[in-house]
């Protein structure tokens, strides 16, 4: 069961530097989530998306973009990584807007801009 | 605009004992869960309540809600150092597929 796969599990850019994080669920899943978690900060959202094709804004979307091309996969861009990005980034999916079965999370992205 | 408060955010307890630790919403919730979370990892969901009044048990842990107070507890019985982690509560707000994060609790047993 792979559930929620994020890649890469590691990375560090440098001021300026683009990257993409991939977020992948074999889950069947409409809902899929971008978290960051920064110390003491709990994990804020960034975007969200509710089906393919869609995306959405969260709590903290400033810096990042997001593509929902394929049901299955989740993508969040930077394109002009900061250091106040660094953060360990989390991805979820539920399969109801209602959470009723829960969030399943992946594994996280540490991410170091220096 | 939704808000959660977990209270207290450091809890060190000995083995054996019981505690709670708390989460406040401030306004109309329609969810609230619990996770775990170990150092590294990812979050480990523990528990999903859905109505006024829900109980749930796993273990030592027992998580309650109240949406007239707002309140979730998660209660923790006999505490044991496995326990050791620390735990969310997150809460969704009606008609919104998002959830709202408290800042965390992070548990200590010590024996």
């Amino acid at each position: 069961n792979a559930g929620v796969t994020q890649t890469p599990k590691f990375r560090v850019l440098k001021t300026g530097q683009s990257m993409t994080l991939l977020c992948a669920q074999d889950m069947n899943h409409e809902y899929m989530y971008w978290y960051r978690q920064d110390p003491g900060m709990g994990l804020r959202l960034i975007h969200y998306s509710v089906g393919e094709g869609t995306t959405a804004k969260g709590e903290v979307p400033d810096g990042y973009n997001v593509s929902r091309l394929k049901k299955q996969n989740f993508l969040l861009g930077l394109e002009s990584a900061a250091p106040s990005q660094t953060s360990v980034y989390f991805c979820a999916s539920s399969y109801s807007a209602t959470g009723v079965y829960g969030y399943t999370f992946g594994s996280g992205t540490r991410l170091t801009v220096v | 605009e939704l808000k959660v408060e977990q209270n207290p955010l450091f809890l060190s307890m000995q083995e054996g004992k019981n505690y709670t630790i708390y989460c406040n919403y401030s306004t109309t919730s329609d969810r609230l869960y619990w996770y775990r979370q170990d150092p590294g990892k990812s979050l480990e969901s523990l528990f999903v309540l859905l109505s006024n009044g829900a109980v749930k048990q796993e273990g030592r842990l027992m998580a309650s809600l109240d949406t007239k107070a707002r309140l979730s507890t998660l209660h923790i019985t006999a505490a044991v150092h496995d326990l050791s982690a620390t735990y969310f509560c997150a809460a969704g707000q009606g008609g919104s597929e998002k959830l709202v994060f408290g800042k965390g609790t992070k548990l200590t047993v010590n024996p």
